[in-house]
């Protein structure tokens, strides 16, 4: 089975942007997670998707929302670029067996983007 | 609220070393808890997990047994290489939310 993976793997972008991120999760995986991590914050939660519905939110301004399609493919974008979003963008996904507190999630490779 | 304390890193270790990463977490009712580890350039990779006290996770070497009444899963691995290099996150998952709750990361350098 192919893995989690993550479109564009680096990007660079300018202050005021917007930019978009494109996960793919392992096949028959429903719940889509994303990730920032920064070396000054560490792993922070973005949002988790299931069955093309915002599940659970984390902290984060309006200018970060995402999506997922009925294939489970899900997109995050980021309006109005600051510097403070350099950072690898983590997409993870996880089977959604019923026991959702012991499910394990799969990661991509991350998206490395720049803000210049 | 749910959280996972780490220790600080970054751990220097010389090979075939004994290895310790502390974690300790504070969740309401009975989560389920995980270390992943994270190499150079790469995405989170499970690398073990309990969920239920007493459990006892184990894979490539590592073991961490889920401690209900000290809140621990202390990660170890009686000798380490130097491919062990990498970054660890405990996290865990509380039964009745769909968040994973990561900690802060703990860097591990195994020199030879």
């Amino acid at each position: 089975k192919a893995g989690v993976t993550q479109t564009p793997r680096y990007l660079i972008k300018t202050r005021g942007q917007q930019v978009t991120l494109s996960c793919s999760p392992i096949s028959g995986h429903r719940s889509v997670s994303w990730y920032q991590q920064t070396p000054g914050q560490g792993l922070q939660f973005l949002f988790e998707y299931f069955s093309e519905t915002q599940r659970n939110k984390g902290n984060f301004p309006g200018r970060f929302s995402g999506r997922q399609f009925s294939n489970s493919r899900s997109e995050m974008n980021v309006s109005t670029l600051e510097l403070g979003d350099s950072a690898l963008y983590l997409c993870a996904s996880s089977l959604e067996s019923g026991q959702r507190y012991q499910e394990t999630q799969y990661f991509g490779p991350g998206t490395r983007l720049l803000v210049l | 609220g749910n959280s996972v304390t780490q220790m600080e890193g970054p751990v220097t270790l010389s090979e075939e070393a004994f290895l310790t990463i502390n974690c300790t977490y504070t969740a309401t009712g009975y989560p389920s808890l995980f270390w992943y580890v994270q190499y150079p350039g790469e995405g989170l990779q499970l690398l073990l997990k309990a969920t239920k006290a007493d459990d006892k996770g184990s894979n490539k070497g590592f073991e961490a047994t889920y401690r209900k009444e000290t809140t621990s899963f202390h990660l170890e691995k009686g000798s380490v290489q130097v491919s062990d290099s990498a970054v660890y996150f405990c996290a865990l998952t509380a039964s009745g939310t769909y968040k994973y709750i990561f900690g802060t990361g703990t860097r591990l350098k195994v020199l030879a």
